[in-house]
């Protein structure tokens, strides 16, 4: 089945620094979705990204999808220590519907 | 956005008991919810989609006959962890969509330990 693989596990920056995650797939993806939890939460739903090239931003957050498809990343422009939690892309398009998340990248910031 | 509640939050039970995982959709009708395993620093693991009104699909290495699933309304999913073990423990989440809309809104998870 699908598959996708995000880098790096864990990040810690200086809060200020900017942080960058990726997701890979071997194949071409439909989508790709973004999601945040905060340690002890539930995944929180950031964006959605379905188109090649496409680049979104959420005030400090930037989301790009590869001319390809077949990667994404997630930046974060000068951290802060709300920005705490484990970020996790995921394909979407599933024959019912669900998520097939990655591993997840855990960011902590130090004040 | 959608709000999915999850109850109980937390839960303890002794080895060998079984325990039951609600997960409700307050303000809309989800025909599909699905149920993720999630251990300590690791990703969700997708366990099984729950269908209103069939049986649930589980995804290969996922016991049907220990993790029951019921999905009898529009607006309630359960999941029982059956003569539950210590392996069991873990944090269990829920998701729902809404028609039309592809994103998926989590319940807050139950994070169930079995002593």
């Amino acid at each position: 089945g699908q598959q996708v693989m995000q880098i790096p596990q864990y990040q810690h920056v200086q809060e200020g620094e900017d942080f960058t995650t990726y997701c890979n797939s071997s194949t071409t993806l439909s989508n790709i979705q973004w999601y945040k939890q905060r340690p002890g939460g539930h995944p929180v739903f950031l964006i959605q990204l379905v188109k090649s090239g496409e680049v979104k931003k959420q005030k400090r957050l930037t989301f790009q999808f590869g001319e390809a498809k077949k990667n994404s990343s997630l930046h974060i422009t000068a951290t802060q220590t709300t920005d705490v939690g484990t970020y996790f892309c995921a394909l979407g398009g599933g024959s019912q519907g669900n998520l097939i998340f990655g591993k997840g990248t855990k960011l902590s910031v130090k004040p | 956005g959608a709000v999915v509640s999850q109850h109980p939050s937390r839960v303890i039970c002794k080895s060998g008991t079984s325990v039951k995982i609600e997960c409700r959709s307050l303000d809309f009708q989800a025909t599909t919810m699905f149920w993720y395993r999630q251990f300590p620093k690791q990703s969700l693991m997708l366990m099984a989609t729950s269908n209103e009104g069939s049986k649930a699909t589980y995804e290969q290495g996922v016991e049907k006959d220990k993790f029951l699933i019921n999905h009898a309304s529009l607006t309630l999913s359960t999941l029982t962890v059956t003569s539950a073990h210590p392996e069991d423990s873990s944090f269990y989440i829920c998701s729902a969509l809404t028609g039309g809309v592809t994103e998926a809104f989590f319940g807050q998870g139950t994070r169930l330990t079995v002593v």
